[in-house]
């Protein structure tokens, strides 16, 4: 089946950097969505992405669908510590009510005061 | 908009019995519910579709009869953990889809089997 990969698997970083991380796969997505997920909740959407070359923000946040639509990355400036947590990524194949959407398996997200 | 609530948070219960998580959608209609397993520091692992008035459809390697899923109405469906063993200890998390909006995600259910 589709699989979504993201790097890195993890980081550690200082309070106040910026942050960059991505989503790629071998197949074409029409929709890419990135989630936060905070430890011991469920994931909270954070952009979603419909269009090839669509770049979005949301605060802090930045994320792009990538020109080939086959990947996306999100950016984070100024991490503060409540940035904390998994990251996930997920791509939609076609819109109809099945399950069509694949989840990458995330980036886990340290922020050092 | 798009709320889910998942209850319980979290249950604690003895090996052998059944427990029943609640996934409701507060302000939009779902005719489709997923139902997700995630283990500690691992992605979400879809366990099966819920399907408002028909069969769910579970994912390959998912029991059915151990993972009972009903989805009666438009708002809310419902995981049942039958004969609970330690190794179902897990965080369920449900989800409902809104047209372009993609996955709404409930709260998640920490269930603890001892």
């Amino acid at each position: 089946g589709q699989q979504l990969n993201q790097s890195p698997q993890s980081m550690f970083i200082q309070e106040g950097e910026d942050v960059s991380m991505n989503c790629t796969s071998s197949s074409i997505f029409n929709t890419w969505l990135w989630y936060k997920q905070d430890p011991g909740e469920g994931p909270v959407l954070l952009i979603a992405l419909y269009k090839a070359g669509e770049l979005t923000s949301n605060g802090r946040l930045t994320a792009q669908f990538g020109i080939t639509r086959k990947d996306s990355f999100l950016n984070i400036s100024a991490s503060i510590p409540s940035d904390v947590g998994i990251y996930f990524c997920a791509g939609q194949l076609r819109d109809n009510y099945g399950q069509n959407f694949v989840f990458g398996p995330g980036t886990r997200l340290s922020v050092l005061p | 908009g798009a709320v889910v609530s998942q209850h319980p948070s979290w249950v604690i219960c003895k090996s052998g019995t059944s427990v029943k998580i609640e996934c409701r959608s507060l302000d939009f209609q779902a005719t489709t519910m997923f139902w997700y397993r995630q283990f500690p520091k691992q992605s979400l692992m879809l366990m099966a579709t819920s399907n408002e008035g028909s069969k769910a459809t579970y994912e390959q390697g998912v029991e059915k009869d151990k993972f009972l899923i009903n989805h009666a109405s438009l708002t809310l469906s419902t995981l049942t953990v039958t004969s609970a063993h330690p190794e179902d200890s897990s965080f369920y998390i449900c989800s409902a889809r809104r047209i372009r909006t993609g996955y709404t995600f409930g709260s998640g259910t920490r269930l603890t089997v001892v």
